[in-house]
C-alpha cells in the first residue's frame, strides 16, 4: 500500500527566506507525486506534479520540487518565501490506488 | 474556467439527523473522488467512482454513509444518521482520467459539516 510521509507539521519561515517542505513517499512502484495547496476553508490546489521525465518539476507561484528515487523524496522549495504563500501544503502520491495524501505542513510566513 | 462544485459550503446538523452533500464534476471527468478531511490532517479517500460504478468504497462506512452518481455525472454523499465524529470538510474532486493516473484531480471548495 502507498503512504506519504511529511516531516514536519508545521514550518515557519521570514519573508524571503527559504521555503523548504519535506515529503517522503512509500511506494512498491514509482508512484505519480503531487503537491496540493489549500487555504482556510478552500479546496485543493494543485502547485504541481511529477510524473515521468525531468526529476526537476515547476510549479505555480514560484515552487519547484525533485523527484529523488534514491532517496524516495518529493520535497516542494521555494527560494524566497511571501506572505501570501501562508497556507497548508499536502504531498500526494498515486499509482496503482488513487491519491493518498500526507498528513500536511502548515507554512507560517513571518514579516 | 471549468470547475468542479459542491453545496452546500457549509452544514450544521444535529447529531442522529440526515445530511447529504452534493457535487457537480468537471463536464467530462468520469472519475469522480469523496474525500473526508479532519481538521489538522490529510484527506481520505471514501469513494471513487467511474462513471456511475463505485470503484472503491473500501474505507467508505457503509452502516451509515452512501454514495451515488446514478447518471455518472453529479453525485451526492449522504450519511445518516451523523455522529459527532463527523464533523469534517468533505471534498469532492474529478479526473478526466481512470482508476490510477498521472493526471491531476480537480477539487471543489468543500462542504463543511459541523454535527453539534
Amino acid at each position: 500500500a502507498q503512504s506519504v510521509t511529511q516531516l514536519g507539521s508545521h514550518v515557519s519561515v521570514s519573508e524571503g527566506a527559504l521555503v523548504l517542505l519535506r515529503c517522503n513517499y512509500s511506494s512498491s512502484v514509482p508512484p505519480y507525486l503531487f503537491w496540493y495547496v489549500q487555504y482556510p476553508n478552500q479546496g485543493l490546489q494543485l502547485l504541481l506534479k511529477y510524473t515521468t521525465g525531468a526529476t526537476l518539476v515547476k510549479g505555480i507561484n514560484g515552487f519547484e520540487a525533485e523527484f529523488k528515487k534514491s532517496e524516495t523524496s518529493f520535497h516542494l522549495t521555494k527560494p524566497s518565501a511571501h506572505m501570501s504563500d501562508a497556507a497548508e501544503y499536502f504531498c500526494a502520491a498515486a499509482g496503482n490506488t488513487p491519491l493518498v495524501f500526507g498528513k500536511g505542513t502548515r507554512l507560517s510566513v513571518i514579516a | 474556467e471549468a470547475e468542479v462544485a459542491q453545496s452546500p459550503r457549509y452544514k450544521i446538523t444535529e447529531k442522529s439527523q440526515a445530511v447529504a452533500f452534493w457535487c457537480d464534476p468537471i463536464s467530462g471527468h468520469a472519475t469522480l473522488y469523496w474525500y473526508r478531511q479532519i481538521l489538522g490532517q490529510g484527506p481520505e479517500l471514501l469513494v471513487q467512482f467511474q462513471d456511475e460504478s463505485v470503484v472503491d468504497d473500501s474505507q467508505l462506512p457503509k452502516d451509515r454513509f452512501s454514495a451515488e452518481r446514478l447518471k455518472g455525472v453529479d453525485s451526492t454523499l449522504k450519511i445518516q444518521p451523523a455522529e459527532l465524529g463527523d464533523s469534517a470538510m468533505y471534498l469532492c474532486a474529478s479526473s478526466g482520467a481512470g482508476q490510477s493516473s498521472n493526471t491531476e484531480a480537480f477539487f471543489g471548495q468543500g462542504t463543511r459539516l459541523t454535527v453539534v
